[in-house]
Formats: C-alpha cells, structure tokens, sequence
C-alpha cells in the first residue's frame, strides 16, 4: 500500500497532551516525517526519523513510532500549534513519497 | 543559507503545459547536487508529492501522474524544472518545491525529511 492514513481532525485544550496519529503499510519499513502547516504557509518539518526535532522546534514536539503506526505527540500544547499536521514518509517500495491526508488540530 | 524559490505562471488554459522552476539560492554546487522534489496543494486539500530529482539526476515520479510530469535540472545545477502536459482544473494547486536531506543513522535506518521548502507558487488552471 502507498496510503498513510490521518484522522481528519484533533482537539486538545489548552496546555494539554495531545497525540496526531499515521498509519501505513510503508510504516513498518521507514520512518515518518511530519510538518505542520498554518494558513497561507508553506510545511515546516517538526519530527523526521526516529524522534528528530529540527533546530528552532520546541521540544514539546516529539515522535514515535509502533509498527505500521507513526505519532506525534505535543505535550503542553500552545495556542500556537494550531495547524495543519501531515505525515510523510517513502512508499513500501522505497522509490516514491507519500503523504498522509492530514490532521487540523484545533487548540 | 540554502533558500528554494519556486516560479511560474499563475494562469494556464486547460490542455497547455505548465513549467514550473525551482530556483536555490546558498548552495555552493561544490558540495554537491542536492534532491528536491516537486509537492502540490490543491486549494483546501492535502499535500500530494509529485515528482524527485536524485543528485546524479535519477528522477522518479507519482505513477499516477507520471505520464504527464517532467523534472530535471539545468546544467547550473541551481534550477529544477517542472513540467506537467496536458493540465486541467484539478491540476489548480500551489505548487512548493522541497529539499530532501537524507542519512543512515548508526543503527543502519534510513532517515529522510523534506528540511527545506520553497513558499510555494499558486497555479490556476481555467479558459
């Protein structure tokens, strides 16, 4: 399968855990990457392989990963990290990319 | 500082051929070739990767579309090109250009991320 699967949509509350959530075959093979998105924005990477923050992320951001399901996890969630999230990763056959359909995340 | 900067037209007519360039700005070629992708975003909708460029300009391509795009580079080896044949209205997206930066960390994993994007070009597909 080349499909990473996103709930369409998370709430958390403010200062609260919340946890975005991908699924996919290719999953088992690699890892995700995820990028947030806000309105009119271009993606900014936030978690890459095992649990890699870029320069400049907030270490409340953090990754993991359990089988065919990657997660981000924000805990202490800001008014800031209202978003759009996507997951990304190669497909099963390691020649392409995919993306998951994506989470807004409303704080 | 490595910047991409994507440009093109804003209007296309349906049927015609769009290019896009993907021009990068801070990247001294003596290191290198970098890989960059092409990434869409119809208006509302999710991100839909569509074609990679390797640094020995290997390219691969979404099988969906790929009977229709294009990418390579120029000799500069600071433009990636973008071409998509034939468009029609559901090819109205913004299209950004992105850098992968890939590694094998020191337990053998493959680990990639797109670390750079450009901000993206808006492209309407109408008559």
């Amino acid at each position: 399968s080349s499909e990473l699967t996103q709930d369409p949509t998370v709430s958390v509350a403010l200062g609260q855990t919340v946890r975005i959530t991908c699924q996919g075959d290719s999953l088992r093979n690699y890892f995700a990457s995820w990028y947030q998105q806000k309105p009119g924005q271009a993606p900014v990477v936030v978690i890459y392989g095992k649990n890699n923050r870029p320069s400049g992320v907030p270490d409340r951001f953090s990754g993991s990963n359990s089988g065919n399901t990657a997660s981000l996890t924000i805990t202490g969630a800001q008014a800031e990290d209202e978003a759009d999230y996507y997951c990304n990763s190669r497909d099963t056959s390691g020649n392409y990319w995919v993306f998951g359909g994506g989470t807004k995340l409303t704080v | 500082q490595v910047t991409l900067k994507e440009s093109g037209p804003v209007l296309v007519k349906p049927t015609e051929t769009l290019t896009l360039t993907c021009t990068v700005s801070g990247f001294s070629v003596s290191n290198g070739t970098m890989d960059v992708s092409w990434i869409r975003q119809p208006p509302g909708k999710a991100l839909e990767w569509l074609a990679h460029i390797f640094p020995h300009d290997e390219t691969s391509y979404n099988t969906s579309l790929k009977k229709r795009l294009t990418i390579s580079r120029d000799t500069s080896k600071r433009r990636v090109v973008l071409t998509v044949t034939d468009v029609e209205p559901g090819d109205t997206a913004t299209y950004y250009c992105a850098r992968l930066t890939y590694y094998y960390d020191s337990n053998g994993y493959y680990i990639d991320a797109f670390d750079i994007w450009g901000q993206g070009t808006m492209v309407i597909v109408s008559s």
